[in-house]
């Protein structure tokens, strides 16, 4: 079953807002990656984060995997309304590239 | 990145008949395939995956005899839905990684609405 506990669920955020975004888990991931997805189409990677306490940003968004490896955070700042869409982490508990287990989702709304 | 394609983005099929989705990897070969389930507003549940030449393994409560799965060469996986019945609606998408990356590449998904 489900092992990530993303949050939040939801955020309404007026544009230019800075937003941030979080997923912790039991147990110990080797891998964290960050996806979004649009309505009706497939995850799109955003980040990949390969080492504990590794911070790698991309753009205007940021993520890190925490240093117990069991939980990593993703920042979007200045959003603009094409941020808007569901926001996933995943983790891997492998490096050689084992199946992913997802987050519930975070769902970001931008308010022009 | 590398491109994954899936076809058809959607299907509407009858109660009782058969579907088949396909996942192609255009640009590069993919040694393992993962095929995903996501009802509405949850997240996506991995249901099998297959590696070129070999047979899938199914995740715990997924039907192997529903959800066929073939992976006959590097760069086409099928899943095909037997008996496709109301509960069976939903948006199915495939991941495609190579041996020597661990990131795995997304097809835009298959929306099937079966009737």
């Amino acid at each position: 079953g489900q092992q990530l506990n993303q949050s939040p669920q939801s955020m309404f955020i007026q544009e230019g807002e800075d937003v941030s975004m979080n997923c912790t888990s039991s147990s110990i991931f080797n891998t964290w990656l960050w996806y979004k997805q649009d309505p009706g189409e497939g995850p799109v990677l955003l980040i990949a984060l390969y080492k504990a306490g590794e911070l790698t940003s991309n753009g205007r968004l940021t993520a890190q995997f925490g240093i117990t490896r069991k939980d990593s955070f993703l920042n979007i700042s200045a959003s603009i309304p094409s941020d808007v869409g569901i926001y996933f982490c995943a983790g891997q508990k492998e490096t050689s590239g084992s199946r992913l287990t997802f987050g519930e989702g975070t769902q970001l709304t931008v308010n022009p | 990145g590398a491109v994954v394609s899936q076809h058809p983005s959607w299907v509407i099929c009858k109660s009782g008949t058969s579907v088949k989705i396909e996942c192609r990897s255009l640009d590069f070969q993919a040694t393992t395939m993962f095929w995903y389930r996501q009802f509405p507003k949850q997240s996506l549940m991995l249901m099998a995956t297959s590696n070129e030449g070999s047979k899938a393994t199914y995740e715990q409560g997924v039907e192997k005899d529903k959800f066929l799965i073939n992976h006959a060469s590097l760069t086409l996986s099928t899943l095909t839905v037997t008996s496709a019945h109301p509960e069976d609606s939903s948006f199915y998408i495939c991941s495609a990684r190579t041996s020597w990356d661990t990131e795995a590449f997304f097809g835009q998904g298959t929306r099937l609405t079966v009737v």
